[in-house]
């Protein structure tokens, strides 16, 4: 089955430990992005990348790393979090070829205290 | 940078139903893509409709139609029909043809009651 994996899918943590949330795709994507949902704000994109390590900031890369070593994963990494990260997260991927279609995976609900 | 607009943060709708979504955005291309994307409560993004922006005709599928208006840089959902599976939050986001990243509007959130 064609889909895209987050884990985890609940965290909770505390300001200043790190943490990374994984993204998979199983459909040999080159694109693949992040995104945080706010209320209010809808989805605003984190970072993305057109291919294996190749990276580039999206319109709030503030607090926030990725890496693309492996095509099929583009973990999500926050190196110090602080409360205004708490957020919903997703990771979406698409095709170069229909890149008018999107996948997204199921969310990662992040909670920094 | 594109901006995607929808006015309305709540909605409500009896069962059976019709329930219109508005949603305005902002750009000084020509071409690109318009989406709606329903949101129920497991998160989970799920594409409703598209549209091309080249075609003239509105997209529509099943009991979700759009009315795209491209001079008036509109772009409303229609759901008929209302059933109470509809109940999400519905997106609606813009895509430029020659881009990937997706600009999305706040949202707004449609309560179908029994």
């Amino acid at each position: 089955e064609a889909q895209v994996t987050q884990n985890p899918r609940y965290l909770i943590t505390v300001t200043g430990k790190k943490l990374t949330v994984t993204c998979s795709q199983n459909m040999n994507h080159e694109y693949m992005s992040w995104y945080r949902q706010d209320p209010g704000l809808g989805l605003r994109q984190i970072y993305y990348s057109m291919n294996v390590e190749v990276t580039d900031k999206g319109d709030v890369p503030e607090g926030y790393k990725v890496s693309r070593k492996e095509k099929r994963n583009f973990p999500l990494i926050l190196e110090s979090p602080s409360p205004n990260q708490t957020s919903l997260y997703f990771c979406a991927s698409s095709s170069r070829v229909t890149h008018n279609e999107q996948f997204f995976g199921p969310g990662t609900r992040l909670t920094v205290l | 940078a594109q901006t995607v607009t929808q006015s309305q943060p709540e909605m409500s709708v009896q069962e059976a139903e019709t329930v219109t979504l508005s949603c305005t955005y902002d750009t000084s291309e020509n071409n690109y893509y318009l989406f709606w994307y329903k949101q129920p409560p497991s998160r989970q993004m799920i594409l409703v409709i598209r549209q091309e922006a080249y075609k003239q005709q509105n997209a529509t599928e099943n009991r979700f139609s759009v009315n795209f208006q491209k001079a008036a840089k509109s772009f409303s959902l229609k759901i008929s029909d209302s059933q109470l599976g509809d109940t999400a939050m519905y997106f609606c986001a813009f895509l430029l043809s020659n881009d990937y990243k997706l600009s999305f509007g706040a949202g707004t959130t449609v309560t179908v009651r029994a």
